[in-house]
């Protein structure tokens, strides 16, 4: 399995501002995905990054108010823009185990927006 | 439409008393149903991958298992250290995605 770090491990934004989360792994991968978490509900992916080529996203989630970038096979970014207090959530990065489907996942953002 | 219902929402057992959690699953084409450990504060742990009706998978107090329709997960004589919310995923269906349940969350007194 691999092991993935993000930053930050939580935050309290402004509305109106915007937030960089970054995900490294400790391992080339091909694809990362960006998850939200809200509460009380089910993960949402909101977005496929592989390398080399733009994010591919969700019904529901656009790439203005979710940009993401993928610079190399370890690293992406997932930033939120324009925040109001509905993007308050968890957001999880994960990649897939080599040569499997399983996903394993970062420890998480906990985004608080006021 | 591709879906994932977990039961119960919430599960509070005595520490040594047996149960199960429920995932019952409809998506087209299911290559895989995933189960997952979350603590508080913390991104889900992954616990077991099932491909095939039939299939079960061990480790420690935890036994999954999966027909066609649903998976359960049994936890025997459990421990307060078990507490957690356990998630079910399954990968499949129209757009082949990892689709989740909302979660399990599990309490086991002492």
């Amino acid at each position: 399995s691999a092991v993935i770090s993000q930053k930050p491990s939580r935050d309290i934004c402004q509305r109106g501002t915007s937030l960089t989360i970054q995900c490294q792994v400790d391992s080339q991968v091909t694809m990362m995905f960006w998850y939200r978490q809200q509460p009380g509900q089910s993960l949402t992916l909101i977005a496929t990054a592989n390398q080399g080529s733009e994010a591919t996203y969700e019904s529901g989630f656009v790439i203005d108010k979710f940009p993401i970038s993928r610079p190399n096979l370890t690293f992406s970014t997932l930033t939120v823009s324009n925040m109001s207090p509905e993007d308050s959530s968890i957001y999880l990065c994960s990649v897939e185990g080599s040569g499997t489907d399983t996903q394993y996942f970062g420890p998480g953002t906990r985004l608080t927006v006021l | 439409e591709d879906q994932v219902t977990q039961s119960p929402e919430a599960l509070r057992l005595q520490e040594g008393e047996s149960s199960s959690l429920n995932c019952s699953y409809t998506v087209s084409g299911l290559r895989g149903l995933f189960w997952y450990r979350q603590d508080p504060g913390k991104g889900p742990e992954f616990l077991f991958t099932l491909y095939s009706a039939g299939e079960e998978k061990e480790k420690e107090r935890l036994k999954a298992t999966l027909t066609k329709k649903e998976s359960f997960l049994h936890i025997t004589a459990p421990k307060p250290e078990d507490s957690a919310t356990y998630l079910c995923a399954v990968l499949g269906g129209s757009q082949g995605n990892l689709i989740f349940g909302k979660g399990t969350k599990l309490s086991v007194k002492p």
